[in-house]
């Protein structure tokens, strides 16, 4: 299957800074998609990416596909304490499938 | 618009037992996935159902199925339960596009 690698693992931020993360893979997607995922929850859609080059911001938000199609990349500015979860790249290919990252953890220092 | 939803919340079996899980997508959207997440071992792609048919199923055993009624909702059921089957399984809907929305989740523990 495809693979996808998503970095940083998890990240310590303080409140009111901004933070970055990438999501890369050797395969080409169509499609790049960020979800935000609460302990014991369902991962809850950020942003949808449909065209290569796109920028694309959701209030504090912003994603990236990547020119190449093969990476994608997630910025929160001005953290606050509820930016706290896991953060999931997912990439689709193929027939309505998709490849998801292993998830970056991200906690906010008030 | 209602979300995608799932019953049961929460589950308890015993190891040999059945479960059966069960997922209404969002109004209009005619496809339906299955995910698993255990423990430490991220999302895990179960089975893809799309106006009543099976579509494509990942890695896992035939005790692993399910169905998609005609008003599009899906049921899950795993057979002869063993207690790695315990995680959280998700559902997703979808329209005709990539993009998947998921619902909150059945929590299945497995003693």
């Amino acid at each position: 299957g495809q693979q996808l690698n998503q970095s940083p693992q998890s990240m310590f931020i303080q409140e009111g800074e901004d933070v970055s993360m990438n999501c890369t893979s050797s395969s080409i997607f169509n499609t790049w998609l960020w979800y935000k995922q609460d302990p014991g929850e369902g991962p809850v859609l950020l942003i949808a990416l449909y065209k290569a080059g796109e920028l694309t911001s959701n209030g504090r938000l912003t994603a990236q596909f990547g020119i190449t199609r093969k990476d994608s990349f997630l910025n929160i500015s001005a953290s606050i304490p509820s930016d706290v979860g896991i953060y999931f790249c997912a990439g689709a290919y193929g027939n309505n499938r998709l490849a998801f990252g292993k998830g970056n953890q991200v906690v906010v220092i008030p | 618009e209602a979300g995608v939803t799932q019953s049961p919340t929460h589950l308890i079996k015993t190891r040999g037992q059945q479960a059966t899980l069960r997922c209404s997508p969002i109004s209009g959207h005619t496809s339906v996935y299955w995910y698993q997440q255990a423990l430490g071992l991220g999302l895990q792609f179960l089975l893809w159902y799309d106006e009543g048919e099976e579509r494509n199923r990942g890695n896992f055993p035939p005790r692993f199925s399910g169905r998609q009624f005609p008003n599009y909702s899906s049921e899950l059921n795993v057979n002869a339960l063993e207690l790695e089957d315990s995680a959280l399984y998700l559902c997703a809907s979808s329209l005709v596009t990539d993009t998947q929305y998921f619902g909150p989740g059945t929590r299945l523990t497995v003693l």
